[in-house]
């Protein structure tokens, strides 16, 4: 079965530098979650997406930004990058008929 | 504000024991989630639990769940060594998961 594709799956980035992380959802699936995950913490809600609206925020830095495009994939552009921004950032994917958030790989951003 | 307790958050034990995994909530939700983690991967769906009383089982692990006394459980039955992984138990709040802080299990040969 398709699952929810992240990519990079690893980004090296400088401070300052600017970092765009890309999620494709499961086939329709129409809600996108993003979620930042630091070593040994649980994850941090920063936004969704329901049928390309922004549907909820939660702790993302003004810093951060994010969309939900047409064909139902999502960006998350980090601008600005700081050494505490290193942290593994998942996307998970969900539809109204499962309930459940599937998650993505990750990508692991390591702030240099 | 709905907060998630998890413990314990750290637990070592031997194969072939039984143990429990709890998870409280402080306030009411209609879904609760259990997943999975290895170190350095993603998140992998165990269960979701929708009503109270409602029990599910899968292998070695038993979920259940008491939403009067807002309390989750998650039982391992005979561990075995694949079953080390991270536990994390998630609550449905205005639309987000609000996770607790995760169980690492580490079961010895």
């Amino acid at each position: 079965a398709a699952g929810v594709i992240q990519s990079p799956r690893h980004l090296i980035k400088e401070k300052r530098e600017t970092a765009t992380l890309k999620c494709y959802p499961i086939p329709r699936h129409d809600t996108v979650y993003w979620y930042q995950q630091g070593p040994g913490q649980d994850p941090q809600f920063l936004i969704s997406f329901y049928e390309k609206m922004q549907s909820d925020k939660g702790s993302i830095p003004d810093r951060f930004s994010a969309q939900q495009f047409s064909d139902y994939h999502s960006e998350l552009n980090m601008s600005s990058l700081e050494l505490g921004d290193s942290a593994l950032y998942f996307c998970a994917s969900s539809s109204e008929m499962t309930d459940t958030q599937y998650f993505g790989p990750g990508t692991r951003l390591t702030v240099l | 504000e709905l907060k998630v307790e998890q413990n314990p958050l750290f637990l070592s034990m031997q194969e072939g024991k039984n143990y429990t995994i709890y998870c409280n909530y402080s306030t009411t939700s209609d879904r609760l989630y259990w997943y999975r983690q290895d170190p350095g991967k993603s998140l992998e769906s165990l269960f979701v639990l929708l009503s109270n009383g409602a029990v599910k089982q899968e292998g070695r692990l038993m979920a259940s769940l008491d939403t009067k006394a807002r309390l989750s459980t998650l039982h391992i039955t005979a561990a075995v060594h694949d079953l080390s992984a991270t536990y994390f138990c998630a609550v449905v709040s205005n639309y987000q998961l609000i996770w607790g802080a995760g169980t690492k299990l580490i079961i010895k040969p």
